[in-house]
């Protein structure tokens, strides 16, 4: 697609419930990005695949927070027993080389846990 | 540990008038340096980049001016207008080999409002 997609826009779910968030990135990327945005805060690494390499998780706040990238293309976002604090903006992003013009993001995926 | 600084939170400048945002960093390690703007409701869009071997870069209103011995680097919006009015983001990362990017670290972000 001409741009990154994501699902769904708006997501409200109930504490302690599971939420799968969805990224398309843009065709051909080979460097995708997890962000979390909070009210008025900056933008919060989350995960990065790049390629075939293994995933950098080091932003993965807790064990409840996992991600995955199928077929080097689409990405889940999976959150478990979500909790009020995770109520935020997720944004994706993808990216291919830095000369490119760097990430592209989504529009993001608000989450809010009631 | 905060590795990108932006200041200040918030700024209000009148229609015409030059925008400055700041940020700081501290991995001497980095050597891609973008800014992005974001309106609610969007994700951050790019706009303008600069590498440590120039100390400014210019695309049309926009300047990014670099410091790299202070490892600072800076945004000034020209001739600002209230269509500028978003959400500002340095950021900060370090080139993988074969040249893909790695994460962004990025600052806290700077409101803008551009009075008429």
């Amino acid at each position: 697609g001409a741009g990154v997609s994501q699902s769904p826009s708006n997501k409200v779910t109930e504490k302690g419930k599971d939420v799968e968030l969805r990224c398309d990135p843009i065709s051909g990327h080979t460097a995708l990005y997890w962000y979390r945005q909070s009210l008025g805060q900056g933008l919060e690494f989350l995960i990065y695949f790049q390629g075939n390499s293994a995933p950098d998780k080091s932003g993965l706040p807790s064990d409840r927070f996992s991600a995955e990238r199928t077929g080097g293309s689409v990405s889940t976002l999976t959150i478990q027993r979500t909790q009020q604090e995770d109520s935020a903006v997720y944004l994706c992003a993808s990216s291919l080389r830095v000369v490119d013009g760097g990430y592209t993001f989504g529009s993001g995926t608000r989450l809010t846990v009631v | 540990q905060q590795q990108v600084k932006q200041s200040p939170q918030s700024l209000i400048v009148q229609k015409g008038g030059i925008s400055i945002i700041n940020c700081a960093y501290e991995n001497t390690a980095f050597d891609y340096f973008p800014w992005y703007q974001q309106f609610p409701g969007k994700g951050p869009a790019l706009l303008i980049a600069i590498r440590p071997d120039v100390s400014e870069k210019k695309e049309g209103r926009f300047t990014i001016s670099f410091n790299k011995s202070a490892k600072q680097f800076s945004l000034h919006i020209m001739d600002s207008q209230p269509g500028d009015s978003a959400t500002y983001f340095c950021a900060a990362s370090i080139e993988n080999y074969g040249g893909s990017q790695g994460n962004l670290i990025f600052g806290k972000g700077t409101k803008l409002s551009v009075k008429p």
